[in-house]
This record gives C-alpha cells, sequence and structure tokens, in this order.
C-alpha cells in the first residue's frame, strides 16, 4: 500500500516562493505506471490541479501557474517536490500529493494534505 | 479549457437514492473519475472510468456517462456517505486535469 506524506513550510509570505516535498513509501516513485501529481484546494472550494511529473521528469503543469511554477523528482529519495514563486493570497490552500495512473489519469492514493497560508 | 458543471447540492433521506450529475461539452466521450471527499480528509476515488468501482468501494456506488452528462448514483443511502462529491477528467487537448466544482451530498 503506496503511502504519501507532504512536508513544508505552513506559512508563507506574500511574493517569497512556496516549497514542498512529498515522500513516497510503499512503493518506487520509478514505476512506470505512474505519474506524481500535486493538487490544491482552497478552502471551501473545490481542488486544483497543480500539475504532474513522471519518474523522468516530464512534467504537466496547470497552464494558470506554469509561469510560477517547478516541479521536480529525486528517484534516489523516492520524493518529488514543487516549488511556487512569487505567491500571493490567492495561493493560501491545502496541497495535497498525489499518485496518478498513467494512462488512466485518475488519482488513487492521495497524502493527507498540508495547509499552507500565504500571509505577511 | 474545458469545463466541468455540478450542482452545488443534493439531499436524499437514508435509504434513498442518490443521483450527482456532471456536466460537460461531449463528456461522454471522456473517461470520468469521481471522488468522495468527507470534512478534513483527502478525496478517495469511489468510482474510475466512467464505471469502474475500486476493490473496497461498495456496490452502492456506481458510474454512467453518455452524451453531455455523468452521474455517479448511490443507492441505498446510509449516514456515512454525506460528502462532497467532485467529477475529473483528463484533457486531452491540453494536456491537463480537470475538476468538477462538486457537489455536497446532505443525508436528510
Amino acid at each position: 500500500q503506496v503511502h504519501l506524506q507532504e512536508s513544508g513550510p505552513g506559512l508563507v509570505k506574500p511574493s517569497q516562493t512556496l516549497s514542498l516535498t512529498c515522500s513516497v513509501s510503499g512503493g518506487s516513485i520509478g514505476n512506470r505506471d505512474y505519474y506524481w501529481s500535486w493538487i490544491r484546494q482552497p478552502p471551501g472550494k473545490g481542488p486544483e490541479w497543480i500539475g504532474h511529473i513522471y519518474y523522468s521528469g516530464s512534467a504537466y503543469y496547470n497552464p494558470s501557474l506554469k509561469s510560477r511554477l517547478v516541479l521536480s523528482v529525486d528517484t534516489s529519495k523516492n520524493q518529488f517536490s514543487l516549488k511556487l514563486t512569487s505567491v500571493t493570497a490567492a495561493d493560501t490552500a491545502i496541497y495535497y500529493c498525489a499518485r496518478m495512473f498513467y494512462s488512466y489519469y485518475y488519482f488513487d492514493s492521495w497524502g493527507q494534505g498540508t495547509l499552507v497560508t500565504v500571509s505577511s | 479549457s474545458y469545463v466541468l458543471t455540478q450542482s452545488p447540492s443534493v439531499s436524499v433521506a437514508p435509504g434513498q437514492t442518490a443521483r450527482i450529475s456532471c456536466g460537460g461539452d461531449n463528456i461522454g466521450s471522456r473517461s470520468v473519475h469521481w471522488y468522495q471527499q468527507k470534512p478534513g480528509q483527502a478525496p478517495v476515488v469511489v468510482v474510475h472510468d466512467d464505471t469502474d468501482r475500486p476493490s473496497g468501494i461498495p456496490e452502492r456506488f456506481s458510474g454512467s456517462n453518455s452524451g453531455n452528462t455523468a452521474t455517479l448514483t448511490i443507492s441505498r443511502i446510509e449516514a456515512g456517505d454525506e460528502a462532497d462529491y467532485f467529477c475529473q477528467v483528463w484533457d486531452s487537448s491540453s494536456d491537463h486535469v480537470v475538476f468538477g466544482g462538486g457537489t455536497k451530498l446532505t443525508v436528510l
């Protein structure tokens, strides 16, 4: 049973960079059957896909975030990461990492989520 | 970009059947996935690829997809089914994931 766990600061100042890491256990991030994804959910709202990355480093980004976003993967640590620059209050959300089936494009495993608040 | 539309809320009495819809342009040509999210928890997939149920999901959960509407049907509603439900597709024309806005299911 794969387990995903997000980690990173819970508070980020406006204009700074939001950095999160997802640690994967119980399965290899090098498994070719999956993409590794980030999804966020502002309080009281629906989920918003941020992007996903393959073990090879090939990544897909939400066009609305693409100019501020970098996803990366570290197969040696079984982790993948997100960096979102120039954050504003609109980036305040619960951030989830999740595993997505390659070719089927649905999320079969999710982390518990971490609340990131953008505030001075 | 592709848009998925869900009704904000549905209310159903215990033992009855809930139908939660997800509208989109020719959505019947896409694979639709459904998630259940209870307060304070991450979403859980309950139906994927229109009609498939992951192991551990009760048979009471079923899906259909045709034309411009996909539907999640939950039969014999229980109090524990009260949650938000989201539909999701992959938009191959733009290479990104799309979520619906969600439907809050209230068990009366």
